[in-house]
Formats: structure tokens, sequence, C-alpha cells
């Protein structure tokens, strides 16, 4: 069963670095893209980026390009998103999925709450 | 500004009929395939329907999709009251190079 656990919820002040992660198990991990997608509060779904864990080829929409990092950690089974400087603005919770072809999103985490507050 | 636009909110009554629209354009929907997802209060989203109109094991049969050109449509035929949660709409949008949502369509059974 292939599945996706998230790390746990985060409150941390404007200015702070932050990573957040997502364990894969269930599936070849290096075969598959991991997809990260925000939801603000009370918003919708936005598509932030992937990443191809095979060799760490990763693309960002526009509006996250610059703001966010996507890696991955192979030998963990682990994909990441980073902040070096959070804002209020990233407040939200951060689903990471997998990623098949024709863009298709079959298999997500539960999720992870951040917090960005003075 | 969502890549993809659906209506804000659909309801009807148990058992009726609703459909969610989904319009996109050149870019994204007409060369490529569309997803739904279902995201229940609190919950994290759940795919519906793939590559247009195939649904996932487990998916049942009163859920079911279809595109023309640059619009799509999820149809939820017996409406339940667990039925009720936001259904987005998902693509790929070649000159953003990148995924698009819809904003998202609240369902309400009345």
């Amino acid at each position: 069963e292939v599945q996706l656990v998230q790390s746990g919820a985060e409150v941390k002040k404007p200015g702070e670095s932050l990573k957040i992660s997502c364990l894969a198990s269930g599936y070849n991990f290096t075969n598959y893209w991991i997809a990260w997608v925000r939801q603000m509060p009370g918003k919708g779904l936005e598509w932030m980026g992937f990443i191809y864990p095979g060799d760490s080829d990763s693309r960002y929409s526009p509006s996250f390009q610059g703001q966010v990092t996507i890696s991955v950690d192979n030998s963990i089974s682990t994909a990441y998103l980073q902040w070096s400087s959070l804002k209020a603005s990233d407040t939200a919770i951060y689903y990471c999925a997998r990623l098949l072809p024709d863009w298709v999103l079959p298999n997500w985490g539960q999720g992870t709450l951040v917090i960005v507050s003075s | 500004q969502s890549v993809l636009t659906q209506p804000p909110s659909v309801s009807a009554a148990p058992g009726q009929k609703v459909t969610i629209s989904c319009s996109g354009s050149s870019s994204n929907m007409r060369s490529n395939f569309i997803s739904w997802y279902q995201q229940l209060p609190g919950t994290a989203p759940k795919l519906l329907i793939y590559d247009n109109k195939k649904r996932p094991s487990g998916i049942p049969d009163r859920f079911s999709g279809s595109k023309s050109g640059t619009s799509a449509t999820l149809d939820i035929t017996g409406l339940q009251t667990g039925d009720e949660a936001d259904y987005y709409c998902a693509t790929w949008d070649r000159s953003l190079s990148a995924g698009g949502f819809g904003g998202g369509t609240k369902v309400t059974v009345l």
C-alpha cells in the first residue's frame, strides 16, 4: 500500500527557516515524481512544484519559484519542502502527493499545518 | 487566480444529480487530461476521476467525468449527505509549465 506520511504541525515566527518532510512507502520512491500543494486557510489548492527523486530534477510553479526549495533524500525515501525566511502569508496546510503521468495525484499525505505568526 | 474556472458552489437534494463544470484554455485543458479531487472537511484531497473519465478502484460509478475541448464536467448522481465536500479539477498548463487546479466547488446536499 502506498503511503505518504508528513511531519507534524509547525508554529514559527516571521523570518525563521523551516523544512517539512514527506516519508514515502509502499512503492519505489525513485521512480515517481512527488508534488507539493499549498492550501491557505479557507482557500483552494495551489500547485507549488514537484521533484523527481531519481535525479532530483525539480520544477516550480511561477508563483513559488525562489520562495521555497524542494529536495529529497533517497536513502530514507523522503521528500522535503523548505523555506529560508518564512512570512505570515506562508501560513497554510502543505500536502505532498505522488505524481503519475498525465498529472494525476493518486496518493496524498495527511498535510502539514504551518503557522507563521509573531 | 486559478488556472481553471469552477463555480463556487452547487447544491441539490439527496438522490438528485449535480454537475460541476471546469473551464480551461488551449494551453491547459485542450491538450491535457483532467483529473478531479474530492476534499471532505478537514481531510486531504482524494482522487475521484483521472484521464478525464476514469475512476480509481473503490470510487463508485455515481461519480463520472467528461471533457470536451476546453471544458470538463464532473457529475454526481444519487447524491448522498456524505458527498458534501469541496471538489477540484486539475490539469497541466503548458504556458505556465506548471500544474493547476480549479478554484474548487462546494457541494451542499439540501
